[in-house]
């Protein structure tokens, strides 16, 4: 089986730029996570996608959209950039659960690191 | 919420010797708890994880956590440790929410 794999791995913007990240979930999970890792710091949630509908939100400005496509790939849209949000950016699938729980465990892609300049 | 405060940013072992990570929780509902592993330049992955029944958790590369109700504690230990061990740390939680608050990790340097 397939894993989560992110794209771009790395990318460097200038603050006011937009961009956007990707993610291909593992093969059967339904739901899609995004965290932000700063660096010395732990995953902060940003958002769940679970169903091409967002399921949950943490506390992230309106700035940080994304979407979820019916094969339950996931994209992160980050408008307005600034400084502070160069970070490693995460993406995780969960495994197919009829709703989500937090007993699922997490599968994690290696990261999209963005620096803002 | 589930929050989860990892003591220690850096843990540093001499190759052999005992590894103690430790995972405090605080919450009013029953937990979740994980231990995920990142080595550099890549993703997390799980470790091991807790949920319900047996309360000494066994995972991946030798490494087991104990849950404790009465301390909320949660700490990762192995017996024994390797130098492929050395990596960043991340103990997770879920409580009432099924989103996983992560620790700040803590990075395990071992010594040869």
């Amino acid at each position: 089986e397939t894993g989560v794999t992110q794209s771009p791995t790395h990318l460097i913007k200038t603050r006011g730029q937009q961009v956007t990240l990707r993610c291909s979930s593992q093969s059967g999970h339904n739901t899609v996570s995004w965290y932000q890792q700063a660096l010395g710091q732990g995953p902060q949630f940003i958002f769940q996608y679970y169903r091409e509908e967002e399921n949950g939100r943490g506390n992230f400005p309106p700035r940080f959209s994304g979407l979820q496509f019916p094969n339950y790939s996931s994209e992160l849209n980050v408008n307005a950039l600034e400084l502070d949000d160069s970070a490693l950016y995460l993406c995780a699938s969960s495994t197919p659960a009829r709703v989500p729980s937090g007993a699922n465990v997490l599968t994690f892609g290696a990261g999209s690191r963005l620096t803002v300049l | 919420a589930q929050s989860v405060t990892q003591l220690g940013s850096h843990v540093s072992v001499s190759e052999g010797a005992l590894v103690l990570l430790r995972c405090n929780y605080s919450s009013s509902v029953p937990p979740y708890l994980f231990w995920y592993v990142q080595y550099p330049n890549q993703g997390l992955q799980l470790l091991l994880k807790y949920t319900t029944g047996a309360t000494l958790v066994k995972g991946i590369n030798g490494f087991e956590a104990e849950f404790k109700k009465s301390e909320t504690s949660f700490h990762l230990t192995k017996p024994s440790a390797h130098m492929s061990d050395a990596a960043e740390y991340f103990c997770a939680g879920s409580g009432g929410s099924y989103i996983p608050t992560f620790g700040r990790g803590t990075s395990l340097i071992v010594h040869p």
